[in-house]
């Protein structure tokens, strides 16, 4: 299994530019976890997603975050227009089931994002 | 709503020294608690769960953590710390919503 796949690695972009981050989870996960990493706030939440559907938003910082998943092997997040506070490590995660003790959250690579 | 708390923001050690790393969590019903590491330039990995049975957990590389359900807590530990346990340590916590709550982060440095 080729694990959580994330792209781009890195991107750089100008401020007011839309930004994709692209995620496809390990095959059979019905889970899907996008998560930023800055040093101020450390790992916070965005969205989750459950058999294709967001469970939980609530950390998304504001509307110009938005994220999809119209099928079981692709999830986005996009931001438009992006910002340089947007700035980050955006990591994706997916797990099988979040209730069992088998269960264990697989990260992607993530994808540094820089916004000048 | 769940929250994590890890007390030490920056811990450094001397290697073989004894690690201790604090973890606190909120939430009133039923957890299942972790511990991730993050190396130098790379992505999370799991060292740890619990979920049930012995609150004293073992994981990889010689890690430990303890589960106290009256102090809300699950301290990671490690008798002998290495030059190669230099990395990031986050706490986190699942309710049985399935989201997955992250403390702070813990930075150990381990001086050879």
């Amino acid at each position: 299994d080729a694990g959580v796949i994330q792209s781009p690695r890195h991107e750089v972009t100008e401020m007011g530019q839309e930004v994709t981050l692209r995620c496809k989870p390990i095959s059979g996960h019905d889970y899907l976890f996008w998560y930023r990493q800055t040093m101020m706030r450390g790992l916070e939440l965005l969205i989750y997603f459950n058999n294709n559907v967001p469970i939980d938003d609530s950390g998304m910082p504001e509307d110009r975050f938005s994220a999809k998943m119209p099928n079981a092997s692709f999830s986005t997040l996009k931001i438009q227009p992006s910002e340089p506070r947007d700035s980050a490590v955006y990591f994706c995660a997916s797990s099988r089931d979040v209730f069992s003790g088998a269960n264990v959250l697989t990260f992607g690579a993530g994808s540094r994002l820089t916004v000048l | 709503a769940q929250s994590v708390s890890q007390h030490n923001h920056h811990v450094i050690l001397s290697e073989a020294a004894s690690l201790e790393l604090g973890c606190n969590y909120s939430y009133g019903g039923t957890v299942n608690l972790f511990w991730y590491v993050q190396y130098p330039g790379q992505h999370l990995q799991l060292l740890l769960k619990y979920f049930s049975g012995d609150p004293l957990v073992k994981g990889i590389k010689g890690f430990e953590a303890e589960f106290i359900k009256s102090k809300f807590s699950f301290n990671l530990r490690k008798p002998s710390v290495q030059w190669s346990d230099t990395a990031e340590y986050f706490c986190a916590v699942t309710s049985n919503t399935g989201k997955l709550i992250f403390g702070q982060g813990t930075t150990l440095q381990v001086k050879p």
